[in-house]
């Protein structure tokens, strides 16, 4: 069983459209993220949910939307996408002992 | 503001050979230092970690040194193998979900 999945794995779309990451876990943590990494592999953390509660948001468009249904799921919507939005975003989750388990990654063109 | 300076970007060594990547930071309340490995078209998958407490940990060919004066950590791989070709990110964790990492050293082994 996969712990962390995504998907879609690729989403090519055109600048202006609406698109939707979804992220689920199965490893019972009450934490989980998202992460943008870019094409100089630069892993950037985006949000932080715990408990389906926002910790973290860092500096990121408003454009961009995490929405938790429950604990096991995390998914980003992404507004208005601009070039520059292209990347692989990584949904990870994290228990206890601070380990973090990362997802495949969606690798997100936009054109 | 890079909260974790990681070195080289790129190494190349010869099987059998020692990798080392070393890390840096300035935060003295971070407390869990993750090393993750990350091959081409996967999410990163975490190797190894230690905590200040000890200044050595070691799993295998993997070797993580710990120098708390001087803020710095390292990952080191004995004997590399080609299949340890990858890119791999140090990590430091201070709590509040909150992951800051390197900015990467591509790794490849040459048979």
């Amino acid at each position: 069983d996969t712990a962390v999945s995504q998907t879609p794995k690729y989403l090519v779309t055109q600048m202006g459209n609406d698109k939707s990451i979804k992220c689920e876990q199965n490893l019972g943590h009450d934490t989980m993220y998202w992460y943008k990494q870019d094409s100089k592999k630069f892993l950037k953390i985006m949000f932080s949910y715990n408990n389906k509660e926002l910790i973290i948001n860092e500096t990121v468009p408003n454009r961009f939307s995490p929405k938790s249904p429950d604990k096991a799921h995390l998914n980003l919507h992404i507004n208005s996408l601009e070039l520059g939005d292209s990347a692989v975003y990584f949904c990870a989750s994290g228990g206890g002992n601070n380990e973090q388990y990362f997802g495949p990654g969606t690798r997100l063109t936009v054109t | 503001q890079q909260q974790v300076k990681q070195s080289p970007q790129s190494l190349i060594v010869q099987k059998g050979g020692i990798s080392i990547i070393n890390c840096a930071y300035e935060n003295t309340a971070f407390d869990y230092f993750p090393w993750y490995q990350q091959f081409p078209g996967k999410g990163p998958a975490l190797l190894i970690a230690i905590r200040p407490d000890v200044s050595e940990k070691k799993e295998g060919r993997f070797t993580i040194s710990f120098n708390k004066s001087a803020k710095q950590f390292s990952l080191h791989i004995m004997d590399s193998q080609p299949g340890d070709s990858a890119t791999y990110f140090c990590a430091a964790y201070k709590g509040g979900n909150q992951f800051y990492f390197g900015t990467g050293t591509s790794l490849t082994v040459i048979p």
